[in-house]
């Protein structure tokens, strides 16, 4: 089956600094990569995701990548404020029509200092 | 749009009592939907998955007779924990899909304490 794989586990950075979260996945036939965040006691929210027809997305300050060959895909986010603290999770899916399982990886906890 | 909800949120149980989650689909016909579990600093574990009118596909290790899973309706998915357990106690998160689209939307979680 897939694995997912994601560092860093833990990420501490300054208010207005960057952040860049990479994962790598083993399936080569997966081709769907959401991200999601998830604050304290609630479900995950997706905030960006990408299909391997596609190199790159952004939307505002996040932007997704993903290397097909290299099979890793990353998050990067930008002018972090400290509402981006949460866990945010990768994944990678595979299939159509209506069952798409997702495959997580073990989350970051992002932390952004005021 | 593409809210999920669950209910209740959260609940406290006795040792083995049943307990009932529900994940409804507010805007959107789900012709699936999935369990996760989710221990605490962990990732999601897959539990289920189900579709509408059919039986649940369980994930390797998920108990079926006793994470009982029913997809009546495309907006509505019900998780049956039977004969409750402390070590069952946990953060469980559905979320649903529509045909096609390959995006997942998740509801918010329900906290189950087993005493």
């Amino acid at each position: 089956g897939e694995n997912v794989e994601q560092h860093p586990s833990t990420l501490s950075v300054q208010e207005g600094d960057s952040a860049v979260i990479k994962c790598t996945y083993s399936d080569s036939a997966s081709n769907y990569f959401p991200w999601y965040k998830q604050e304290l006691g609630k479900g995950p929210q997706l905030i960006i995701d990408i299909r391997s027809n596609v190199g790159e997305k952004k939307d505002q300050r996040i932007a997704v990548t993903l290397n097909k060959t290299a099979k890793h895909f990353s998050l990067h986010i930008t002018e972090t404020q400290p509402e981006d603290s949460a866990v945010y999770f990768c994944a990678a899916s595979k299939g159509s029509g209506g069952y798409q399982k997702v495959t997580f990886g073990t989350g970051t906890k992002l932390q952004v200092i005021p | 749009g593409a809210v999920v909800s669950q209910h209740p949120s959260w609940v406290i149980c006795k040792s083995g009592t049943s307990v009932k989650i529900e994940c409804r689909s507010l805007d959107f016909q789900a012709t699936t939907m999935f369990w996760y579990r989710q221990f605490p600093k962990q990732s999601l574990m897959l539990m289920a998955t189900s579709n509408e009118g059919s039986k649940a596909t369980y994930e390797q290790g998920v108990e079926k007779d006793k994470f009982l899973i029913n997809h009546a309706s495309l907006t509505l998915s019900t998780l049956t924990v039977t004969s409750a357990h402390p070590e069952d106690s946990s953060f469980y998160i559905c979320s649903a899909a529509q045909t096609g689209p390959y995006e997942q939307y998740f509801g918010p979680g329900t906290r189950l304490t087993v005493t």
